[in-house]
């Protein structure tokens, strides 16, 4: 049964740690997603990929995210530094890039910035 | 950019009682999703609609898409306990074959 992994599931740090959430795709996917999740905003897309490339981050906040996919089992959000109203459920999806082309998300790593 | 708006942002039912969430997209799309997310858990898809004026059925939910395919609808007939959770819409613009631009869902309860 192929998921979507992500860790950590939960993180709690203090305001201006740096802090680095992995994702891995489903095994032959070929593009990933990023988003955050909050009561206020709903599903944010940060960033996406295909075929390892990013497309867009154009909903990332550039001074202290960045997103990566050093190879394509694994997908890196860093935020640096961290601040309070990073707070949120942070959510990785993987998609075959064709055909229906849904998302398979990950469970989500939550993060608590104090 | 685009904006894709979904109403009611909450609703309550009585077991039994039917469920409809609309979603407006400020542009035409060339398809649309719905997805489900349970409480503490992670969206899943549910179901694509393409066509113009499209409807699927998944047992007893029903959805559809508009004739100028700006619109849609998940409809749950005789809701079940099971059916409590966040439904989010998601729309896909001609411009990009892989960004959804997601609604910010309808948290559906259901009281037994």
């Amino acid at each position: 049964d192929a998921r979507v992994t992500q860790t950590p599931r939960h993180k709690v740090t203090e305001m201006g740690q740096e802090v680095t959430m992995r994702c891995q795709p489903i095994l032959g996917h070929n593009t990933v997603f990023w988003y955050r999740q909050t009561m206020m905003q709903g599903l944010e897309l940060l960033a996406y990929f295909r075929n390892r490339a990013p497309l867009d981050d154009s909903g990332m906040p550039k001074d202290r995210f960045s997103a990566e996919m050093p190879d394509a089992t694994l997908a890196t959000l860093k935020i640096q530094p961290s601040e309070p109203r990073d707070s949120a459920v942070y959510f990785c999806a993987s998609g075959l890039g064709t055909g229906v082309n849904e998302q398979f998300f990950g469970p989500g790593t939550r993060l608590t910035v104090l | 950019g685009q904006q894709v708006m979904q109403i009611p942002q909450y609703q309550h039912v009585q077991e039994g009682e039917d469920f409809t969430t609309y979603c407006n997209s400020s542009t035409t799309l060339s398809n649309i999703q719905w997805y489900k997310q349970r409480p503490g858990g992670h969206p899943v898809f549910l179901i694509q609609l393409v066509k113009s004026g499209e409807v699927k059925k998944q047992k007893r939910l029903t959805f559809q898409f508009g004739e100028a395919k700006k619109n849609s609808s998940l409809h749950i007939t005789a809701t079940q306990t099971t059916d409590v959770g966040t439904y989010f819409c998601a729309g896909r613009s001609g411009g990009s074959n892989y960004k959804l631009t997601f609604g910010k869902g309808t948290l559906l309860t259901v009281n037994p």
